[in-house]
């Protein structure tokens, strides 16, 4: 069975600083890696995705993923937050069934 | 584009009682999914189509959920009779096509309330 795991139910980071919410993953074979990002009454919203290559992930409103093959982590990084980067943040991942399993999500609350 | 519409946003009904939701997925995805978000969790996976035929029911609750995809477009979500349990809000999603490295566009949700 594939699982992931977010250990941080919550993350507060000052604006401009760089932001780190981690992600760990269980799954058979090669994964195929997501990160979603929900906003207040809105659906869940796709950042980036690691399929194969690469190690470092690019995704949108500049946000950045590294895989982690030997630690099977998935970390989602910023270099510099936003306030409106706030939201809550999902973690997945998805193995040969096609079928995308989620972590808890994690809380990330950008300060002035 | 428009999105994945999902219809009421809101629902609230007491136990036993039964209740149905609705989605529209984009235009041309051929790959329809149904989420339960419980509050505090992430999300899981109902069920699964690709076009009107079932890929994944394993996690749906068949004694009380059903759903179905007519015509492989719309799909509709149903509970009877609904239990306190099943509050949660249900996420409809779409894929262009079946596969692990495909990235899902997600609907609004319907919050459902179960009294």
């Amino acid at each position: 069975a594939q699982s992931v795991a977010q250990p941080e139910d919550q993350v507060n980071v000052a604006e401009g600083n760089p932001l780190t919410v981690k992600c760990t993953y269980s799954v058979s074979g090669n994964p195929y890696l997501f990160w979603y990002v929900q906003y207040p009454n809105r659906g869940l919203q796709f950042l980036l995705k690691y399929i194969t290559g690469d190690n470092l992930v690019k995704g949108s409103y500049g946000f950045e993923a590294e895989f982690n093959k030997s630690q099977t982590s998935f970390h989602l990084k910023k270099p510099s937050a936003l306030v409106s980067d706030s939201a809550l943040y999902f973690c997945a991942v998805s193995g040969g069934g096609n079928k995308l399993t989620f972590g808890t999500g994690t809380q990330l609350k950008v300060e002035l | 584009e428009a999105g994945v519409a999902q219809s009421p946003r809101y629902k609230i009904i007491e136990k036993r009682q039964s209740v149905a939701f609705w989605c529209n997925p984009i235009s041309g995805h051929a790959t329809l999914y149904w989420y339960q978000q419980i509050l505090g969790q992430g999300p899981k996976l109902l069920i699964q189509f690709q076009n009107n035929g079932v890929v994944d029911d394993s996690q749906l609750p068949k004694d009380r959920f059903s759903a179905e995809r007519l015509k492989g477009v719309d799909s509709t979500l149903k509970i009877q009779p609904a239990k306190l349990e099943d509050s949660a809000v249900y996420l409809c999603a779409s894929s262009l096509e079946l596969g692990a490295e495909e990235k899902l566009f997600f609907g609004s949700g319907t919050q459902l309330s179960v009294l």
